[in-house]
């Protein structure tokens, strides 16, 4: 079965900073795609940034972008120049690919505090 | 467009009584999820439905556990004599078919509370 592992339970950085947060995986599939997911206090989970297994080219959304390490099975989350509004809780994701893609198997998400 | 939306947002039941959670996706998602998250934890899969196909219920915690979609689009969760460990967060969302890149898009979930 697929696992996916936050280590880090709390994060904090401070206001214009940067902050990468770590997820790591665990999988015998090559097809498969990640996933951030931001869940403020309002609970509605948003997407931040995906990324494609197949693609070497690690994917950015503006402020965010991802370190993809394929054969270390790491995948963490660069955050630059935090804002107040970064503040909530962060989970990576991960899902096969493939004709039964199914379920996202979620981490235990990471909490991020920015600080004025 | 309108998103995905989750009735009721908050649920306090008695322990023992049955509770119905229901979970209408964005227009046109054919595959729809129902996920449960206790306080400050992470997701946890309870059941996936996609299409016409037989739907995937490995997560489901126990037989007093149940969902059913009608006609492809509304679903509901329905819990059996709920116990207190059932007190949680359940977060239904859906996605387009066909794309393992397709996002989950969540609704904001029932924060079910039993007593």
């Amino acid at each position: 079965a697929q696992t996916v592992t936050q280590s880090q339970p709390e994060m904090s950085v401070q206001e214009a900073e940067t902050v990468t947060l770590s997820c790591t995986y665990d999988t015998s599939e090559s097809d498969y795609y990640l996933f951030w997911y931001k869940q403020p206090p309002s609970r509605q989970m948003i997407l931040v940034i995906r990324q494609e297994a197949y693609k070497q080219q690690n994917a950015t959304e503006n402020r965010f972008s991802v370190n993809f390490q394929k054969a270390a099975k790491s995948f963490s989350l660069k955050i630059s120049d935090s804002q107040l509004g970064d503040a909530a809780m962060y989970f990576c994701a991960y899902r096969k690919g493939g004709t039964s893609y199914g379920k996202l198997t979620f981490g235990q998400g990471t909490i991020l505090t920015v600080h004025p | 467009g309108a998103g995905v939306s989750q009735s009721p947002s908050n649920k306090v039941t008695e322990k023992g009584k049955d509770v119905e959670l229901r979970c209408d996706p964005i227009s046109g998602h054919t595959a729809l999820y129902w996920y449960r998250q206790s306080l400050g934890q992470g997701l946890e899969f309870l059941i996936y439905f996609q299409g016409n196909s037989a739907p995937d219920k490995s997560g489901l915690p126990s037989d007093r556990f149940s969902a059913e979609r009608t006609g492809g689009s509304v679903s509901t969760l329905t819990i059996q004599r709920t116990q207190q460990e059932d007190s949680a967060v359940y977060l239904c969302a859906s996605s387009l078919a066909g794309r393992p890149n397709s996002p989950l898009h969540f609704g904001n979930g029932t924060r079910l509370t039993v007593t």
